[in-house]
């Protein structure tokens, strides 16, 4: 299986920041690179494919890059409604691995 | 819009079958290029990828549960379902169905979950 693994695991910051959570996979996988949102008790929002573009309706302050082994999740200046738990997943090989979550809190 | 709507016991006891359903509606699970997923979540844990079946009727299973697991479809029902056999307290988790759209980039297909139903908290305790 590939192993993803994200860091932070998790990460204080306040409204207005920017704030990078990286993914790097355990082998390449080019940008076959997916990430999720997820806030408590719902379930995963998909934000991002091909490591880079973003899903319909995903504001314009995330952004994503990378490929190969490393990549990361940016968004450019945090709103409220972005404190969740991200997610990358790598969909290159099956099973398609998930990393184990970035916890994104309010300082 | 497609919606997913779960279905099924929260409360297994040890050694028994889980059994999930997942209705599809805005959408049919025929629908060519799309597949159809489960996923679990772990008290406190990431996400677990559990596998999926294509429209086409092919699987894909975690090594670490394809001897337990099985994922099915019933166009009849619109609905797709997950079996997990022999279960144990390290099964306890919320899960979640999927489905997979395939998206399109610089000429190449991806795949990504893009639809999800509300989740279910299995406990497994007898």
């Amino acid at each position: 299986d590939i192993q993803m693994t994200q860091s932070p695991s998790s990460l204080s910051a306040s409204v207005g920041d920017r704030v990078t959570i990286t993914c790097r996979a355990s082998q390449s996988i080019d940008n076959y690179l997916n990430w999720y949102q997820q806030k408590p008790g719902k379930a995963p929002k998909f934000l991002i494919y091909a490591a880079s573009s973003l899903q319909s309706g995903v504001p314009s302050r995330f952004s994503g890059g990378g490929s190969g082994t490393d990549f990361n999740l940016t968004i450019s200046s945090l709103q409220f409604e972005d404190f969740a738990c991200y997610y990358c997943q790598q969909t290159h090989t099956t099973p398609y691995t998930f990393g184990q979550g970035t916890k994104l809190e309010i300082k | 819009q497609v919606q997913l709507q779960q279905s099924g016991p929260g409360l297994v006891k040890p050694s028994q079958t889980l059994s999930l359903a997942c209705t599809v509606s805005g959408g049919s699970v025929s629908t060519i290029g799309y597949y159809w997923s489960w996923i679990r979540q772990h008290p406190g844990k990431g996400l677990e990828w559990i596998g999926f079946m294509y429209y086409s009727g092919s699987t894909y299973y975690s090594p670490s549960l394809m001897s337990r697991v099985a994922i099915s479809v019933d166009p009849s029902k619109n609905q797709f379902s997950l079996k997990l056999s022999s279960v144990t307290a390290a099964d306890t988790a919320v899960y979640f169905c999927a489905r997979g759209g395939t998206y399109y980039y610089d000429g190449r297909a991806y795949s990504a979950l893009d639809s999800w139903g509300q989740g279910t908290q299995v406990t497994v305790s007898s």
